[in-house]
């Protein structure tokens, strides 16, 4: 009953430094996502790949890059991270594409400083 | 373009009052609309969905919500809080050119014993 599984729960970075977030879902969905939450902003998008071998940039990309490694799993990656990159990352499921109510489904988040 | 206006970001109720959290959009088109809660520290989870069926929709742990086209709205109400309640809630609405979601700023609901 896993769901999205995103790690890790918890990291602090120097600015510079890189990182991955990972993520799995166990739902057999063809669409997965990476948003960050930041206080008073609500989430906002920052990749999403629609299916397997297809990602696509969303609102905020800039500083971020993206793996579809699978159809189960979705990483993003810091490559010299800033800290304004500092806030809460959710990674997010669906069957399908948004249009039709696909219901997404999130991981509990990673909480990423950069100091 | 869709957006979605939560026009309160924080609401306190007493215990086994009413809540009622408010949401507009704004769409071209026919749009698909959801809640979400967030509890502290914890991911988002899906309270209930609005896809151009029944225009009231009941959700998980006694919420619904009414789609109403003419005021655009999409509030969010249950008869009586509960504590367990205490939580983020966001109202979202999908942009339906490009399938993608719009989150609003979230409202904070505060119950008090």
């Amino acid at each position: 009953n896993a769901g999205v599984t995103q790690t890790p729960k918890f990291q602090v970075l120097k600015t510079g430094q890189s990182m991955t977030l990972q993520c799995a879902q166990d739902m057999n969905h063809n669409s997965m996502y990476w948003y960050r939450q930041d206080p008073g902003m609500g989430l906002r998008l920052i990749y999403y790949s629609a299916s397997e071998g297809t990602t696509d940039k969303g609102e905020v990309p800039n500083g971020y890059n993206v793996s579809r490694l699978n159809k189960r799993e979705f990483s993003l990656r810091l490559e010299s991270a800033a800290p304004s990159q500092t806030s809460v990352y959710f990674c997010a499921s669906s069957a399908g594409t948004w249009g039709d109510g696909n219901t997404i489904y999130f991981g509990e988040g990673s909480w990423l400083t950069v100091v | 373009a869709q957006s979605v206006t939560q026009l309160d970001s924080h609401v306190s109720v007493s215990e086994g009052t009413p809540v009622l959290l408010r949401c507009n959009y704004s769409s071209s088109y026919s749009p698909s609309l959801f809640w979400y809660v967030q509890h502290p520290n914890k991911g988002l989870q899906l309270l209930l969905k609005y896809t151009s069926a029944a225009t009231l929709v009941k959700g998980i742990n006694g919420f619904e919500a009414e789609f109403k086209k003419s005021e655009t709205s999409f509030h969010l109400t249950k008869p009586s809080a509960h504590m367990s309640d205490a939580a983020e809630y966001f109202c979202v609405v999908t942009q339906s050119r490009t399938n993608k979601l719009i989150f609003g700023t979230g409202t904070l609901l505060a119950v008090q014993p």
